[in-house]
């Protein structure tokens, strides 16, 4: 089956621009988690959604959002750009189905790079 | 706050030599799960483990659950080049979000 498909693999903005990335999850999943990746913090909770609900938040600020389509198909949002944003932006996708650890299939990720 | 302390940050070895890798927390999970990651991908789950105590091998990874659910190791023999990459745990808790660790890069030489 197709794996976790992330558009666009590679982005630039400027700060105080808005950012949207979008992540196809594996068919049939529903639960699909967003992570934001950088060298010094690692791999950092940022959201996760299922059946269209946001089930559980990690701490960032709300400039940070997210929603989840019928089609299970997330977009993550990023408004007001800052430096600091730029990171490698991953979504993984899980049948979510359990309230418990179940296992995650990540795409390869967004560079977002703020300049 | 719920953390994964992983140990060593780096880790650069010759080929054939054995290793371990370590994730410790204070916090107690239900489960933990062990990925490895390249440059440019994603990260791919390996194994996840639920028993205290419990221990799993995938050829020559062998990857140990502590007795209290608090920590995991992940022992590698005759290490490869081909083992090269970010490995990183991560524990879950029901209902709650998954913690990951920091990671080990971990650098076979040839």
């Amino acid at each position: 089956k197709a794996g976790v498909t992330q558009t666009p693999r590679y982005l630039i903005k400027t700060r105080g621009q808005q950012v949207t990335l979008s992540c196809s999850p594996i068919s049939g999943h529903r639960s699909v988690s967003w992570y934001q990746q950088t060298p010094g913090q690692g791999l950092q909770f940022l959201f996760e959604y299922f059946s269209e609900t946001q089930r559980n938040k990690g701490n960032f600020p709300g400039r940070f959002s997210g929603r989840q389509f019928s089609n299970s198909r997330s977009e993550m949002n990023v408004s007001t750009l800052e430096l600091g944003d730029s990171a490698l932006y991953l979504c993984a996708s899980s049948s979510g189905t359990t309230n418990y650890m179940t296992e995650a299939f990540f795409g390869q990720g967004t560079r977002l790079t703020v300049v | 706050t719920q953390l994964l302390e992983q140990s060593p940050q780096f880790l650069s070895i010759q080929e054939g030599e054995n290793l371990t890798v370590y994730c410790n927390s204070s916090s107690v999970f239900s489960s933990l799960q062990w990925y490895r990651q390249e440059p440019g991908e994603g990260p791919v789950l390996l194994v996840t483990v639920v028993t205290g105590g419990e221990v799993k091998k995938l050829k020559r990874l062998t990857f140990q659950f502590g007795d209290a659910r608090k920590d995991s190791s992940l022992h590698i023999t005759a290490a490869q080049p081909g083992d090269t990459g970010l490995y990183l745990c991560a524990g879950g808790r029901r209902d709650d979000k998954i913690i990951f660790g920091k990671g080990t890069r971990l650098h076979i030489l040839p």
